[in-house]
């Protein structure tokens, strides 16, 4: 199965700070990847999928990037809200494999 | 509105079964595969596996061929995991998600509430 690796796997900015989460496959997977918010207790948000789509509804501070074997989700201006664990998935081969996930802490 | 209702908390003694519902309402529950997910706590998301509410037809992580089965009734747009032989270690809060297709990939774009699990004696 495709390893995939994020970074960090925490991170501690500021509410106004810029972002940047990478994931990286194990072997290329064109861009068929998707990025997950999820909040303690609540159930995973899709954010971005097909690497730099924006899901509806969610906030354009939110952007995606990358194809092949690393991606990057970038959070322009960090809001309070935004505090939660991200994960990337792929898609592009079976089975379906999370990252890690990157906790995203208060500063 | 899409929304995915799983059914409450169970808790189970080690080698039994547990049978988890997901309640689709606001689409046509035929038209999108639903995909399982569990998350230990404080651990990440795994994947476990998927079915098509329209055939029947299903796939599984291979940790977890053997003792999970996915299946539905569409007559109530409802689908079902169900895990067996469990261990302390299967004790997870386990997530239904649906499953949007986009060129040849798929995406999860609406998620279940969750349903813990405890696997204790």
């Amino acid at each position: 199965a495709i390893q995939m690796t994020q970074s960090p796997s925490s991170l501690s900015a500021s509410v106004g700070d810029r972002v940047t989460i990478t994931c990286r496959a194990s072997q290329g997977i064109r861009n068929d990847l998707g990025w997950y918010q999820q909040k303690p207790g609540k159930a995973p948000k899709l954010l971005i999928y097909a690497a730099s789509s924006l899901q509806s509804g969610v906030p354009s501070r939110f952007s995606g990037s990358g194809s092949g074997t690393d991606f990057t989700l970038t959070i322009s201006s960090l809001q309070p809200e935004d505090f939660a664990t991200y994960y990337c998935l792929q898609d592009y081969n079976y089975p379906p494999v999370f990252g890690q996930g990157t906790k995203l802490e208060i500063k | 509105q899409v929304q995915l209702v799983q059914s409450g908390a169970e808790v189970k003694k080690p080698g039994a079964s547990v049978k988890v519902s997901c309640k689709a309402s606001g689409y046509t529950f035929t038209s999108y595969d639903i995909n399982w997910v569990r998350q230990a706590t404080g651990q990440g998301l795994e994947w476990m596996g998927w079915m098509n509410p329209n055939s029947g037809n299903t796939g599984y992580a291979q940790k977890f061929q053997g003792r999970v089965t996915m299946t539905r009734n569409t007559s109530i747009s409802t689908a079902y995991m169900e895990l067996s032989s469990l261990r302390s270690e299967d004790t997870a809060v386990y997530y239904c998600a649906r499953a949007y297709y986009y060129d040849s990939s798929a995406c999860f774009d609406y998620w279940g509430q969750g349903t813990l699990v405890t696997v204790s004696s």
